[in-house]
């Protein structure tokens, strides 16, 4: 069955920008919509936006104005880049496979804690 | 923006029957999905387009959703169900989640 994992750095300066990538496992990238989705420490889920295989993206429009989601095919991962963190951009985030443009999430990769901090 | 509203906590006793609401204007137009989440683990669906449950989940679980409200029901309420829950859709071109209800069987 298909499995998604997530990397990159854990600790991000304030200002900076956060990179993470999922690679996706056991499955091809094709045909899916690919999202990341945080959550901060005792906190709840936000959607941070999608990409689908052919590179059609959709972001949260709270975020919208520093997220990038890209996707390599050809290496079946998919990648978020969060501009100008802030302490508040401290979360887990995950990776998660949705089908369909009305989607719902599943699976979802184990998820990776950022923190952003000097 | 769209809101989608549960209760903060719910508890029930083992072997009886859990309903965790979520409410947002108009919801039932919706379809609505619902996510376990344990303690230090990825969240998993338990029920997609309001009624559906995925491979591998315990006959148990189970939805609705008219009105404003949808509902994720658990019959048989086990230990291993503690956790907390999500509920999701979509509006316009969003995706929302609820707040989340953590459930808790004592």
């Amino acid at each position: 069955q298909v499995q998604l994992q997530e990397s990159g750095p854990g600790l991000v300066k304030p200002s900076e920008t956060l990179s993470l990538t999922c690679t996706v496992s056991n499955g091809s990238i094709s045909s899916y919509y690919w999202s990341w989705i945080r959550q901060p420490p005792g906190k709840g889920l936000e959607w941070i936006g999608y990409i689908y295989y052919s590179g059609t993206t959709n972001y949260n429009p709270s975020l919208k104005s520093r997220v990038t989601i890209s996707v390599d095919t050809s290496k079946n991962q998919f990648s978020l880049k969060l501009r100008s963190v802030t302490a508040a951009d401290t979360a887990v985030y995950y990776c998660a496979r949705g089908a369909g443009p009305r989607h719902w999430f599943d699976p979802w990769g184990q998820g990776t804690l950022v923190t952003v901090s000097s | 923006s769209y809101e989608l509203t549960q209760p903060p906590s719910v508890s029930v006793s083992p072997g009886q029957t859990a309903s965790i609401t979520c409410s947002g204007d108009k919801l039932g137009d919706k379809y609505v999905c619902w996510y376990q989440q344990k303690p230090g683990q990825s969240p998993v669906l338990v029920i997609y387009q309001d009624t559906k449950r995925p491979s591998g989940i315990p006959e148990r679980f189970s939805g609705s959703n008219s009105g404003n409200t949808a509902t994720l029901t658990i019959s048989g309420t086990q230990a291993m169900d503690e956790a907390d829950y999500y509920c999701q859709a979509w509006d316009s071109s969003a995706v929302v989640f609820g707040g989340g209800t953590k459930l808790t069987v004592l």
